[in-house]
């Protein structure tokens, strides 16, 4: 069965910190998609990245990065310079490949960044 | 681009009613899924539809039931409302054409509520 596990509820930093959110992943398949999305105050769920469980390449986006160890089944999501309007529940997620829009969440870490 | 659309945003239902919730997609998404967001369980797939087929299915009872139209715009029902069935109804669609960044694009969301 697939599952993903964030232990961290709730994490409080202040602004400009740098926040490390973790996220651990259990699934028997060779082939997946994991995911991170971000649940602001209004409720819609907002897709920041999708990974192949075959590219363990760590990407960057401007103060995002992801760092993917599948040896650990770990996809944490590390966020540099925090701003308070990074204050939201995020989500790691992950799917099977052949049904990509069958997303199997986790409970979520919500994030306040304190001025 | 108008995003996703969900209608009604808030209801509140009694024991034993009925509810149907309706979700726009984004033009020219085929893919819609909805998920059940609740405090204790979390974000949890119900289905997906893709060119008015049912293609993938979570763990739910029959009561809750799902269908697509031609225009892709679906719609998702549930019976004889229990208080567990109180929660965020989110649906999601998705562009599966190339190339493909597999996000799903989510609206803000039916908060339903059964007394």
């Amino acid at each position: 069965a697939q599952k993903v596990t964030q232990a961290q509820t709730e994490i409080s930093v202040v602004e400009k910190e740098d926040v490390t959110l973790d996220c651990v992943y259990e699934t028997r398949d060779t082939t997946y998609y994991l995911f991170w999305y971000k649940q602001p105050p209004s409720g819609e769920l907002v897709f920041l990245i999708r990974r192949n469980s075959f590219d363990e390449q760590n990407e960057i986006s401007g103060r995002y990065s992801w760092n993917f160890q599948k040896s650990t089944s770990s996809f944490n999501f590390t966020i540099t310079a925090s701003q308070v309007v990074d204050s939201a529940v995020y989500f790691c997620a992950l799917s099977e490949y052949s049904s990509a829009s069958k997303i199997i969440f986790g409970s979520g870490t919500r994030l306040s960044i304190r001025p | 681009k108008a995003g996703v659309t969900q209608t009604p945003r808030y209801l509140i239902k009694t024991r034993g009613q009925q509810v149907t919730l309706s979700c726009s997609p984004i033009s020219g998404h085929r893919s819609v899924s909805w998920y059940q967001q609740t405090p204790g369980q979390g974000l949890q797939f119900l289905f997906e539809y893709f060119s008015e087929t049912q293609r993938n299915k979570g763990n739910f009872p029959g009561r809750f039931s799902g269908r697509q139209f031609s225009n892709s715009r679906s719609e998702m029902n549930v019976s004889t409302l229990e208080l567990g069935d109180s929660a965020l109804y989110l649906c999601a669609s998705s562009w599966e054409g190339r190339p493909n960044t597999g996000e799903l694009f989510f609206g803000e969301g039916s908060r339903l509520t059964v007394l």
